[in-house]
């Protein structure tokens, strides 16, 4: 079965600096999607960011960057000029057809 | 506005008892899941359906029924025979996609069940 680990429970970054969460994963598969989700204090799972396989290219959403190493079963998040309301769980997940396989999480809280 | 909504927010159980956790979609997605979080824990997947009246179990399907006679709806009953279903519920959809492709899963508000 696929698995997906974060390694960092927890992790703090100033306002305005710049964070990076890990994550790894386990696979045969060459071809599926990676996911990175925020879960706020209120619990709705928000889409930060997703990954196609097949692309070389890491995916970009405004301050929301990845590192997508294939070979290394690899996808970190990036989150540039971080802000308050970036405080959160982010959660890491892999798909491939409906099995879906989320991480433990990871627990950003952002200094003032 | 088009997204997912869940019902309620909060649910009392007493053991014993089975309650049914209500989630609907206004997406014209044709998949629809359910998960559960427990603290320190991802989401782990309980049922999920690509079609109406159909469905398959996840990984943690004993103790939980779902039906899909709509496709806007999948209510999630917890039964009796859940041993520990004290939790945060979340339920998903998305579009059927094309293998190996799939697209991304929407996220309702989740519903917090606690057994008293």
């Amino acid at each position: 079965a696929q698995t997906v680990t974060q390694s960092q429970p927890e992790m703090s970054v100033q306002e305005a600096e710049t964070v990076t969460l890990s994550c790894t994963y386990d696979t045969s598969e060459s071809d599926y999607y990676l996911f990175w989700y925020k879960q706020p204090p209120s619990r709705q799972m928000i889409l930060v960011i997703r990954q196609e396989a097949y692309k070389q290219q890491n995916a970009t959403e405004n301050r929301f960057s990845v590192n997508f190493q294939k070979a290394a079963k690899s996808f970190s998040l990036k989150i540039s000029d971080s802000q308050l309301g970036d405080a959160a769980m982010y959660f890491c997940a892999y798909r491939k057809f409906q099995d879906m396989r989320f991480g433990a999480g990871t627990r950003l809280t952002v200094k003032p | 506005d088009g997204g997912i909504t869940q019902s309620p927010k909060y649910l009392f159980r007493k053991e014993g008892q089975n309650v049914t956790l209500s989630c609907e979609q206004n997406l014209n997605h044709d998949a629809m899941y359910w998960y559960r979080q427990d603290p320190g824990q991802g989401l782990r997947l309980i049922y999920y359906s690509q079609i109406v009246n159909d469905f398959q179990k996840g990984d943690i399907a004993e103790g939980y029924s779902v039906s899909r006679e709509k496709k806007e709806s999948f209510p999630l009953t917890v039964t009796s025979a859940q041993k520990n279903p004290t939790a945060f519920y979340l339920c998903a959809s998305s579009t059927r996609g094309l293998a190996p492709y799939t697209d991304t899963q929407y996220f309702g508000p989740g519903t917090r069940l606690t057994v008293l």
